[in-house]
């Protein structure tokens, strides 16, 4: 089993509507959980970090994490053509060890 | 600086030079990481450098690659007698423990 898991897409939304992108890892260690934009031909940046169980909301952005099924999600509100993009899943694992694992991403289209 | 500078934008070799790339990153951040990223691929960890710790060379593909960081700071990404299948783009990061800081990268072509 890989140690992130992402749907690699495309996922295709309407303008206006809601995207959800799911990531599932397997370290039960896993300490904090990030979420990245990458625009074709660009580097990914850093949009949501997730620490504790529960909604952590940021604009038209929620990450969602839950621990104990090991999964961690986010969600873009009113999606705009501009939100297309690969969106990494990634974590942090357990014991202090700041090396961060990738998901291979998942590529969402946002339909005007 | 403001953020993490990787240099040269885009390297074109011939198969069997050595290449050289560079990562400077964001002042006071303690940690630097090598990834790869191939054309439609995911980021595929390369080496960690941590302060003064033995750094985590467990993602180097192979010994033609090799890396240092000096005085804690800049960082250099060299692949010797380079093959077709080295051609990615190779991102350098640093981090405040809030996430990866990502340079632009630099795209390598092996030719």
């Amino acid at each position: 089993q890989k140690e992130v898991e992402q749907n690699s897409g495309p996922l295709s939304v309407p303008e206006g509507a809601i995207a959800s992108l799911n990531c599932t890892y397997s370290d039960r260690g896993s300490q904090s959980f990030f979420w990245y934009r990458q625009y074709s031909g660009k580097s990914p940046e850093l949009i949501m970090f997730i620490y504790s169980n529960g909604d952590k909301e940021d604009g038209r952005f929620t990450a969602q994490l839950n621990k104990a099924s090991q999964y961690v999600s986010l969600l873009i509100r009113d999606s705009q053509p501009s939100d297309s993009a690969t969106y990494l899943c990634a974590l942090m694992g357990s014991g202090g060890y700041q090396k961060v694992t990738f998901g291979i991403g998942t590529k969402l289209q946002v339909i005007p | 600086g403001a953020g993490v500078s990787q240099s040269p934008s885009n390297k074109v070799t011939e198969k069997g030079k050595d290449v050289e790339l560079r990562c400077d990153p964001i002042s006071g951040h303690t940690a630097l990481y090598w990834y790869r990223q191939s054309l439609g691929q995911g980021l595929e960890f390369l080496i960690y450098f941590q302060g003064n710790s033995a750094p985590d060379k467990s993602g180097l593909p192979s010994d033609r690659f090799s890396a240092e960081r000096t005085g804690g700071s800049v960082s250099t990404l060299t692949i010797q007698r380079t093959q077709q299948e080295d051609s990615a783009v190779y991102l350098c990061a640093s981090t405040d423990r809030r996430g990866y800081t990502f340079g632009s990268g630099t795209r390598l072509t092996v030719v």
